[in-house]
């Protein structure tokens, strides 16, 4: 159980067109999904956090105009990476959080295998 | 400020124990969790720690103390596909979760 899936897994495209990125809750209902972006050796930088029907809260410095994110159903979030550039260029992961008690032992995130995002 | 140590990279050789720790300032505690993340993958859930003591799962224990605001992660008889990176995160106050920057685990022949 609690299996999230990300698509596409590996996109290539050029400066200043628009990306989406979409992930997927497959077996339960998420109501938190949250979007994280990681360069080559650090950690999860997390971007936003989305809730199901409500507008996202992003993180300081995470321009949101620029990174457009929709959650309208319990199991679908997307990110659209709009006119990309190449410092854009990064690993994005999505986790979705186990519903139950805040904090308990099922309030884990599960994680979405990634999209590396390269932009020329 | 919310603050996640843990070391940056650690050697161990298979078949041998390893503890990679982890020290945490934040603001609150609703739990300590431990991910591990092979290259170019996304990380995956190892284990959450809430009371204090010693939580055993196979071969990965983890351990915690809250008034110490210390956790350990033990492996035991490390296999090569062992090698990653391992990150300790916390939940805060408001069950936002602060990440560690990860400990690098290289496991050698």
């Amino acid at each position: 159980g609690a299996v999230v899936s990300q698509h596409p897994s590996r996109v290539i495209c050029k400066s200043g067109t628009s990306v989406k990125i979409e992930c997927r809750s497959l077996d339960f209902q998420a109501t938190t999904m949250f979007w994280y972006r990681q360069f080559p050796k650090q950690s999860l930088m997390l971007m936003a956090t989305s809730n199901e029907g409500s507008k996202a809260t992003y993180e300081q410095g995470v321009e949101k105009d620029k990174f457009l994110i929709n959650h309208a159903s319990l199991t679908l979030s997307t990110l659209t990476v709009t006119s990309a550039h190449p410092e854009d260029s990064s690993f994005y992961i999505c986790s979705a959080r186990v519903g139950g008690l805040a904090g308990g032992p099922t309030d884990t995130q599960y994680f979405g295998p990634g999209t590396r995002l390269t932009v020329l | 400020g919310q603050n996640i140590d843990q070391p940056t990279e650690m050697t161990a050789t298979e078949g041998a124990i390893v503890q990679i720790n982890c020290t945490y300032q934040t603001s609150g505690f609703n739990g300590l969790f431990w991910y591990q993340q092979h290259a170019g993958e996304a990380p995956t859930f190892l284990s959450y720690n809430v009371l204090d003591g010693l939580e055993e799962k196979g071969r990965f224990s983890s351990f915690l103390s809250r008034s110490k605001g210390y956790s350990y992660l033990l492996l035991k008889e490390l296999q090569m596909k062992d090698s990653a990176s391992y990150l300790c995160a916390v939940s805060d106050s408001n069950y936002q979760l602060i990440w560690g920057a990860g400990t690098k685990l290289i496991i050698k022949p």
